[in-house]
Formats: C-alpha cells, sequence, structure tokens
C-alpha cells in the first residue's frame, strides 16, 4: 500500500499567519490527493481534490499544490475558523491511505 | 441534500461480530461509490473500505486480512459493513462516506455521516 507521509504533526500559528502542511506519497500518485478539515466531534470536510481544486464552497483561502512527489496544503492567512486537524489523503490506487494528520493550533 | 446516517455500532466482546448500515438520502444512490472510513478514540483517520456503485466492485484496507466484508443494497439506499472476529484495535467511530464522482470507481470521499461507535472489549 502507498504510504502518506505528512509533515508537521502539530503547528502553532497565529491568527493572520501563512501556513503550510506537505504529505509525500512513498511512490507516484499523479495528482490523486486530497485535503480534509476535521474539527472536534465533526466528520472531515472535504477542502481540496485531485491535488489542487478547491471544493465548493471552501475558502480561497485554503489551495493545494504539489512539487516533484511532495504534495502541500496552503492557509494564506489564519482565521480562527482554522484551528482543527487536517489531512492528506491520496485516491490513486486502492487501497487508499490518508496521512498521520496535522493539528494546528494556535 | 446528502444524509447519510450510520447505524449498527456498540460494545462487542473480541472475536464477536458486528453489521453497521449506513441510510443514505438526497442523492441518487446506486449512481455513487461509497466508502468506510474509522479513526480511533484520539487518533487518525484509517481508510476501511469502497464499493462502487453496482456493488461489484470491493476494495480494503490490507490491515483488515478478510474480516470485513462491504455490500449495498440500492433498492433500499443503504451501505453495510460486516464485521467478524473482531479485536480491540477495531474500536473507533466509523464513518460512512459518498464518493465525489458519479459513476467512478473510486475517488475522494465528498460527503460523510456522523458516525457509529464501535467498542471491542471483554
Amino acid at each position: 500500500a502507498i504510504q502518506m507521509t505528512q509533515s508537521p504533526s502539530s503547528l502553532s500559528a497565529s491568527v493572520g499567519a501563512r501556513v503550510t502542511i506537505t504529505c509525500r506519497p512513498s511512490e507516484a500518485v499523479g495528482n490523486a490527493v486530497a485535503w480534509y478539515q476535521q474539527k472536534p466531534n465533526s466528520a472531515p470536510k472535504l477542502l481540496i481534490y485531485t491535488a489542487t481544486t478547491l471544493q465548493s464552497g471552501v475558502p480561497s483561502r485554503f489551495s493545494g499544490s504539489s512539487s516533484g512527489r511532495d504534495f502541500t496544503l496552503t492557509i494564506s492567512s489564519l482565521h480562527p475558523d482554522d484551528f482543527a486537524t487536517y489531512y492528506c489523503l491520496h485516491d490513486y490506487s486502492f487501497p487508499f491511505t490518508f496521512g498521520q494528520g496535522t493539528k494546528l493550533e494556535i | 441534500e446528502v444524509q447519510l446516517v450510520e447505524s449498527g455500532g456498540g460494545v462487542v466482546q473480541p472475536g464477536g461480530s458486528l453489521r453497521l448500515s449506513c441510510a443514505a438520502s438526497g442523492f441518487t444512490f446506486d449512481d455513487f461509490a461509497m466508502h468506510w472510513v474509522r479513526q480511533a478514540p484520539g487518533k487518525g483517520l484509517e481508510w476501511v473500505s469502497l464499493i462502487n456503485g453496482g456493488g461489484i466492485s470491493k476494495s480494503y484496507a490490507d490491515s483488515l486480512r478478510g474480516r470485513f466484508t462491504v455490500s449495498r443494497d440500492n433498492s433500499k439506499n443503504s451501505l453495510f459493513l460486516q464485521m467478524n472476529n473482531l479485536r480491540p484495535e477495531d474500536s473507533a467511530l466509523y464513518y460512512c462516506a459518498k464518493d465525489r464522482l458519479r459513476y467512478a470507481s473510486g475517488t475522494s470521499p465528498e460527503s460523510w455521516g456522523q458516525g457509529t461507535l464501535v467498542t471491542v472489549s471483554s
């Protein structure tokens, strides 16, 4: 199975800051990477799919990119509502796998 | 509006079985593949299984080793997960999720239920 190595595992930042979270798959996955946001006691929410496509209704401060084999989620200017845990997922081949998660804290 | 409601969770002894259900509404159920994803308490997300819209093609996480079986009843807009020989490490909140693309064999999960809790303990 393809493994997704996500970093950092936790991140402290302030409102207005720019943050980046990275995932590196253990082998090539094309552009088949998605990003999710999860708040405590809530289901995950899809933010980005096919590496760079913003899900409908998601604020434009969220963006996805790729460079080589690395995939990055960027939040351009943190809002108070953005403090949550973020996960990457590859959907390139079965079985799909998630990254370990990044907890974004104030 | 897409609605997914899981049920069937509970407390079960190691080696026991449970059948989870997911009732779907708000979309054409048999047009979409469906996923199961689980989350152990305080831990990250783990993709468990997928079944395509027609119910023929199924995929599972390597860690399950044949103990889980996914199925669906398109006449009842329902998704199922039969879990056998349960272990304490299977304890988790189990989510069902609708695939993002119509008629696809499997892409990123888009819409999620609120989950049903499974606890495996003696």
